[in-house]
């Protein structure tokens, strides 16, 4: 098992512009899950993909989005970039939803 | 409703000593409660998880005590090591549409002594 790998590790963008951040699910996972952790916080839930269909979201605007491919990989796109979206954004992959997750090691974004 | 609670804050413990993280829900809708360890530059890590018709689950020296009457669960670490120093997550699962969402306390920052 190779786990859930994000790139890119760190990236730093400017207020307005768009992101794009990506995830390569655990061999064998199909739903994956994107999460926010603000510094000092817990992450909070912005949206799962299972078979390529969003099929959740947390309370998160319509310029976070995202994709899941065939293979389950999945994207997180945000677009119009505000200072408060500077967090560690965590990708999550499951075979089974109920029991939880496995989580890669993050993207940091900073937005300035 | 959708809060998770969690104290304390930060937590110093000696080595070989009891850590106690305790959480509070509200939500009686949430169905499975599992915490998660996170150290600094990496992602949260399931380590023990708990059903709500179990009041307590042991792995190891990590012990989920669960108080469905009062919504409160917590983790406590036995014998806690130097290499146990991490941020602790308690969170709660729960499904939203077709979705599992996973709400999460807002962490703490355990230091073990040597």
């Amino acid at each position: 098992e190779t786990g859930v790998t994000q790139s890119p590790t760190h990236l730093i963008k400017t207020r307005g512009q768009q992101v794009t951040l990506r995830c390569s699910s655990q061999s064998g996972h199909n739903t994956v899950s994107w999460y926010q952790q603000a510094l000092g916080q817990g992450p909070q839930f912005i949206f799962q993909y299972y078979r390529e269909e969003e099929n959740g979201r947390g309370n998160f605007p319509p310029r976070f989005s995202g994709l899941q491919f065939p293979n389950y990989s999945s994207e997180l796109n945000v677009n119009a970039l505000e200072l408060d979206d500077s967090a560690l954004y965590l990708c999550a992959s499951t075979k089974d939803a109920f029991y939880g997750y496995t989580f890669g090691s993050g993207t940091r974004l900073t937005v300035v | 409703q959708q809060q998770v609670k969690q104290s304390p804050q930060s937590l110093i413990v000696q080595k070989g000593g009891i850590s106690i993280i305790n959480c509070a829900y509200e939500n009686t809708a949430f169905d499975y409660f599992p915490w998660y360890q996170q150290f600094p530059g990496k992602g949260p890590a399931l380590l023990i998880a708990i059903r709500p018709d179990v009041s307590e689950k042991k792995e190891g020296r990590f012990t989920i005590s669960f108080n469905k009457s009062a919504k409160q669960f917590s983790l406590h670490i036995m014998d806690s090591q130097p290499g146990d120093s991490a941020t602790y997550f308690c969170a709660a699962s729960i499904t939203s549409g077709s979705a599992r969402q996973l709400t999460f306390g807002s962490g703490t920052q355990l230091t073990v002594l040597p």
